[in-house]
């Protein structure tokens, strides 16, 4: 079966950069796409089919995929960012999410 | 807007079967595939499974394959789970989410889920 690894946990300061990996094998032959989750709430998406922002989502949430490693770049990251972050892609007929990566913002 | 509503979790003892419903609203419901995703208590989101948007392709996560089945009605603008020999680890917020018209793409809009709680 197909893997994506994320780091448990990212911390960020206020207004600056915050990069999220998600790791698969040969993952830029896939799209890959990115949920946020705060607690309590249902996911919403922030990134679809690598790069694209759906309608809503703020400017400062870019997404890259290059080799193994899929990057989310929250920049000038606010409080309000703080939140479980997923990396989904599909391999063959099955979606596969990564673990899922705590942002905190302090 | 787009809305989904989900309903029919409850709690069941292993063994037992539920069915799931997912009440859609706001767009061409023919349009569409749909899917189920799941979280466990305290856990990671896991896709469960994908109807097409003409109901004709099914794909399921190899942890459900052959106790679970997805399926559409059109005139109700509807989803559904069918979950059979529910297992402790079948456990989870189970969510209805809005794909493409394609099967593989993004889950574009979600419900707020309907809890599934498998206990002796």
């Amino acid at each position: 079966s197909y893997d994506l690894t994320q780091p448990p946990t990212v911390s960020v300061s206020p207004g600056q950069t915050a990069s999220i990996t998600c790791s698969g094998d040969n993952l830029e032959d896939k799209y890959v796409y990115w949920y946020q989750q705060k607690p309590g709430q249902s996911p919403v998406l922030v990134i679809y089919v690598d790069t694209k922002r759906p309608s809503g989502i703020p400017e400062r949430f870019s997404g890259s995929n290059s080799g193994n490693t899929a990057t989310l770049t929250i920049s000038g990251t606010q409080s309000m960012d703080e939140a479980d972050y997923y990396c989904q892609a599909w391999d063959s007929s099955t979606s596969v999410f990564g673990g899922g990566t705590k942002l905190t913002v302090l | 807007q787009v809305q989904l509503v989900e309903s029919g979790g409850g709690v069941v003892q292993p063994g037992s079967s539920l069915r799931l419903s997912c009440e859609a609203s706001g767009f061409t419901f023919s349009r569409h595939s749909l899917h189920w995703v799941r979280q466990a208590p305290g856990k990671g989101l896991q896709w469960v499974a994908v109807i097409s948007f003409d109901g004709n392709n099914k794909f399921y996560t190899d942890s459900v394959k052959g106790r679970f089945t997805i399926s559409r009605d059109i005139s109700k603008n509807t989803l559904f789970l069918q979950m059979d020999s529910l297992r402790p680890e079948d456990t989870a917020l189970y969510y209805c989410a809005r794909g493409g018209r394609s099967w593989n793409t993004e889950f574009d809009s979600w419900g707020q889920g309907t809890l599934v709680t498998v206990s002796s």
